[in-house]
């Protein structure tokens, strides 16, 4: 089983800074990973797949890069409603597996 | 746009068998993976499992010996059956669709059914 470690945890910034999140996969997946954003009390929401490629009606200050084993998740510049937990996902072998999220908070 | 409707008990005893249904709004079941995920409380995202084709399933290690992924094409529907429950399966259960032929990920979601195991 495929296991992703999401950093940081916890990520306190302010509306209009950029937020970096990481994932790294403990074995090579090439591009096999998925962003998700997750609002409190909701399903979560596809943001970018094959590392790089923003899902549709997602908005461009998400972008995704990396490949093999680190991936980066960067809003260039948080929006209000950016504030909630990212998780990232391998779909390069079964079973998926998620990282524990990293979650974006209100400094 | 296809929707996910998911239906079933909100409380479950233990020892006893969770039972959950995920009506697919699309045409056809074709071309997809038919998943459910969970998410205990406080907790991150687990993947459960899977089934697509004409039934065939991929399952969580863990988990495969309780867990039994079903469909119905006929109705447009898939059903996740996880038996011998525990307080330890208490969690929102998310049915989701994953394009077998793009790299596209889980882009539908179901709303998300919060089950608890308890007597």
């Amino acid at each position: 089983e495929i296991v992703l470690t999401q950093s940081p945890v916890t990520l306190s910034l302010s509306p209009g800074e950029r937020a970096t999140l990481s994932c790294r996969a403990s074995q090579r997946i090439d591009t096999a990973l998925v962003w998700y954003q997750q609002r409190p009390g909701q399903a979560p929401r596809l943001l970018v797949y094959d590392a790089s490629d923003r899902a549709a009606g997602i908005p461009a200050r998400f972008s995704g890069s990396g490949s093999g084993t680190d991936f980066t998740l960067t809003i260039s510049s948080l929006e209000p409603e950016d504030f909630a937990v990212y998780y990232c996902q391998q779909r390069n072998t079964w079973p998926r597996t998620f990282g524990q999220g990293t979650k974006v908070d209100f400094k | 746009q296809v929707r996910l409707q998911q239906s079933g008990p909100g409380l479950v005893k233990p020892s006893e068998t969770l039972s959950l249904t995920c009506s697919v709004s699309s045409r056809s079941m074709s071309g997809y993976y038919w998943t459910w995920v969970r998410q205990a409380p406080g907790e991150g995202l687990e993947w459960i499992g899977r089934i697509y084709d004409r039934g065939t399933t991929n399952y969580k290690p863990s988990l495969e010996s309780r867990v039994t992924i079903s469909m119905d094409t006929s109705k447009k529907q898939f059903s996740l059956n996880l038996a011998t429950v525990t307080a330890a399966d208490t969690a929102v259960y998310y049915c989701a669709r994953e394009a077998i032929y793009s790299a596209i990920g889980m882009d539908v979601w179901g709303q998300g059914i919060a089950v608890t195991v308890s007597s």
